[in-house]
């Protein structure tokens, strides 16, 4: 397996512009999750998807942020409009349920991230 | 909620050095505990992860952590760290649920 893949790898956009950034968890995996890693807070769980369904999105800063799973292989995260404090490294990450019975705890697999600058 | 604890912001080392990062959370019950490691520029991959069991734990390329229930730690070990092991490394415990809660991270400068 190719692993978690997300894109781009960097984006640079100005203030107020629409941000997209896009996830494809690992096949067969039914969590996904996204995280946002800066130098201040260190990494933050944003949102996770339970087979495509949120399951908790209280780590969502504000309404400018929203993420969708469509189907089992694809979510996004947007930002709209973006701000320069959005500026981080975001990641998404996905695990098995099933592993807990295999290995006894859930790993998270991680994907290389998006490095965003908001200018 | 959870928390985790991650003593050292930075921590610098010479090669051969032995290396022990410290990691305490905070949960009264049944927790999962983990360490990853990101290196620059990369994402982050697990080192080694505890659930039940043996509380000493064997990870990859040397490394070892031991948890100890009763003061809530999961201190992760490397004997002899090499230069290669510059990086930065994330405490994160799960407690019972699929979400994780990490630490602030450690980040390791070794020197050759």
């Amino acid at each position: 397996d190719a692993g978690v893949i997300q894109s781009p790898r960097h984006e640079v956009t100005e203030m107020g512009q629409e941000v997209t950034l896009r996830c494809k968890p690992i096949s067969g995996h039914d969590y996904l999750f996204w995280y946002r890693q800066t130098m201040m807070r260190g990494l933050e769980l944003l949102i996770y998807f339970n087979n495509n369904v949120p399951i908790d999105d209280s780590g969502m800063p504000e309404d400018r942020f929203s993420a969708k799973m469509p189907n089992a292989s694809f979510s996004t995260l947007k930002i709209q409009p973006s701000e320069p404090r959005d500026s981080a490294v975001y990641f998404c990450a996905s695990s098995l349920s099933q592993e807990v019975g295999l290995t006894g705890a859930e790993t998270q697999y991680f994907g290389p991230g998006t490095r965003l600058l908001v200018l | 909620a959870q928390s985790v604890s991650q003593h050292n912001h930075h921590v610098i080392l010479s090669e051969a050095a032995s290396l022990e990062l410290g990691c305490n959370y905070s949960y009264g019950g049944t927790v999962n505990l983990f360490w990853y490691v990101q290196y620059p520029g990369q994402h982050l991959q697990l080192l080694l992860k505890y659930f039940s069991g043996d509380p000493l734990v064997k990870g990859i390329k040397g490394f070892e952590a031991e948890f100890i229930k009763s003061k809530f730690s999961f201190n992760l070990r490397k004997p002899s760290v090499q230069w290669s092991d510059t990086a930065e490394y994330f405490c994160a415990v799960n407690a019972g649920y699929s979400t994780l809660t990490f630490g602030k991270g450690t980040m390791l400068l070794v020197s050759p």
